[in-house]
């Protein structure tokens, strides 16, 4: 299986700071990666596919970026709503393997 | 609008079968892929299984000889069944739709395993 290694696992950050979210593959992933956002008791909720193209509905101040084994996602201006968990995940080989996930909390 | 929506038993007994059922609404699931999903106390999440749009079926190699997903396309509904079930299966378990990442999710279900 790919193993996947998120970082940091939890961070701290000010309204309209910027926040990056560090991902990395046990092997080449060919941009076969999503991620996801989780809030308190709420399913996850697709951010961006395909390494770095955005869901529909999903706020321009997200945007993921990266390549091969390394990848990141990007919160432009940190905003009380973007408190949660983050997850990546690879989706190009089976079995979809998971980051342990990363806390993010407005300081 | 897509919704899945998880229904099932919230306890299970050791060494018995867990059994699940996704209900889809807006959407047929006779396109696309439907796969269940599970996250554990602590944030872990392992990707289950899916069943395809043509009813065949990929499972996770850690699972493979105790889980089986199926589905009834008059009902628009598709199950997860795993059996001899022990503590180490409670989980919060999620339907969701897609493949290689999944776009609409189900609201979840959290069951636990034990006596």
């Amino acid at each position: 299986d790919i193993q996947m290694t998120q970082s940091p696992a939890s961070l701290s950050a000010s309204l309209g700071e910027t926040v990056t979210i560090q991902c990395r593959a046990s092997e080449d992933i060919y941009s076969g990666l999503a991620w996801y956002q989780q809030k308190p008791g709420k399913s996850p909720q697709l951010l961006i596919y395909g390494a770095s193209s955005l869901q529909d509905g999903v706020p321009s101040r997200f945007s993921g970026s990266g390549s091969g084994t390394q990848y990141s996602l990007k919160i432009s201006s940190m905003q009380t709503e973007d408190e949660g968990v983050y997850f990546c995940q690879q989706g190009l080989k089976y079995p979809n393997t998971f980051g342990a996930g990363t806390k993010l909390e407005l300081k | 609008e897509v919704q899945l929506q998880e229904s099932g038993p919230g306890l299970v007994k050791p060494s018995q079968s867990l059994s699940l059922t996704c209900s889809v609404t807006g959407y047929s699931i006779t396109s696309n892929y439907w796969g269940w999903i599970r996250k554990f106390p602590g944030n872990k999440m392992e990707w289950m299984g899916y069943i395809s749009y043509s009813g065949s079926t990929s499972y996770n190699p850690s699972l493979k000889s105790r889980i089986s997903i199926t589905r009834d396309t008059s009902k628009n509904q598709f199950f997860l069944q795993l059996n001899s079930v022990t503590t180490e299966d409670t989980a919060t378990y999620y339907c969701a739709r897609g493949a290689a990442n999944f776009d609409y999710w189900g609201q979840g279900v959290m069951v636990t395993v034990s006596s």
